[in-house]
């Protein structure tokens, strides 16, 4: 099965910075990269699809790009609403769909 | 406003069989794929599979880890998705989610992006 190896597995921000995630698979997904936030006691909330695409109603300062085996979600202004962990998640057909290990986001 | 609702989590028994189920609302249900995924308790998400739509053929996919103990079904005359879990382990402890994935339209074969709608989640605790 492929594996989606997320980096960092936690970081700590401070409001304003920018911050990046990276998630790798170890094999081709082709566009077909994910991204999700979620928060303690709640269900995933999809942020960005085909790795670039922003979900609707999903604010602006997040964005992705990548392709083939590496991607990256970008914050570019941390907001106080924005300490999660996120999750990429790769929905290619051929292969059996898998969730990265998560990145959680903490206050400095 | 699309909804999605689980139900039939709750304490079982190792070793038994337990069914989850998720009922759509405001939405067609039948033109849906429907996946569920899992999170243990402290942990990550874990997808579990999913199941097409009957206009897309209906097909049926599951994570190997699961493969053969879990059976996803739907009722779309009811407009329900169930999950069955055969020979409940403790690591089955989780809480549940059944979400829809978005379609790529116009795309042969067919693709999926992101799940874009969430249940609540159901939770599941299995003792011995």
């Amino acid at each position: 099965d492929i594996q989606l190896t997320q980096s960092p597995s936690s970081l700590s921000a401070s409001v304003g910075d920018r911050v990046t995630i990276t998630c790798r698979a170890s094999q081709s997904v082709m566009k077909y990269l994910n991204w999700y936030q979620q928060k303690p006691g709640k269900a995933p909330r999809l942020l960005i699809y085909a790795a670039s695409s922003l979900q609707s109603g999903v604010p602006s300062r997040f964005s992705g790009s990548g392709s083939g085996t590496d991607f990256t979600l970008t914050i570019s202004s941390l907001q106080p609403e924005d300490f999660a962990t996120y999750y990429c998640q790769h929905s290619y057909t051929f292969l059996t769909w898998t969730f990265g290990q998560g990145t959680k986001v903490e206050v400095k | 406003e699309v909804q999605l609702v689980e139900s039939g989590g709750g304490l079982a028994q190792a070793g038994r069989s337990l069914r989850l189920s998720c009922r759509g609302s405001g939405l067609k249900f039948g033109d849906y794929a429907m996946s569920w995924v899992r999170q243990a308790p402290g942990k990550g998400l874990e997808w579990l599979g999913f199941i097409r739509s009957k206009i897309h053929g209906g097909a049926i996919e599951y994570a190997a880890s699961v493969r053969g103990r879990l059976t996803i079904s739907r009722d779309d005359s009811n407009s329900i998705a169930y999950l069955q879990i055969n020979s409940l382990r403790s690591d089955d402890t989780a809480i549940y989610y059944c979400s829809i994935p978005q379609v790529e339209v116009g795309r042969n074969p067919l693709h999926y992006y992101g799940m874009d709608v969430w249940g609540q989640g159901t939770t599941v605790t299995v003792s011995s």
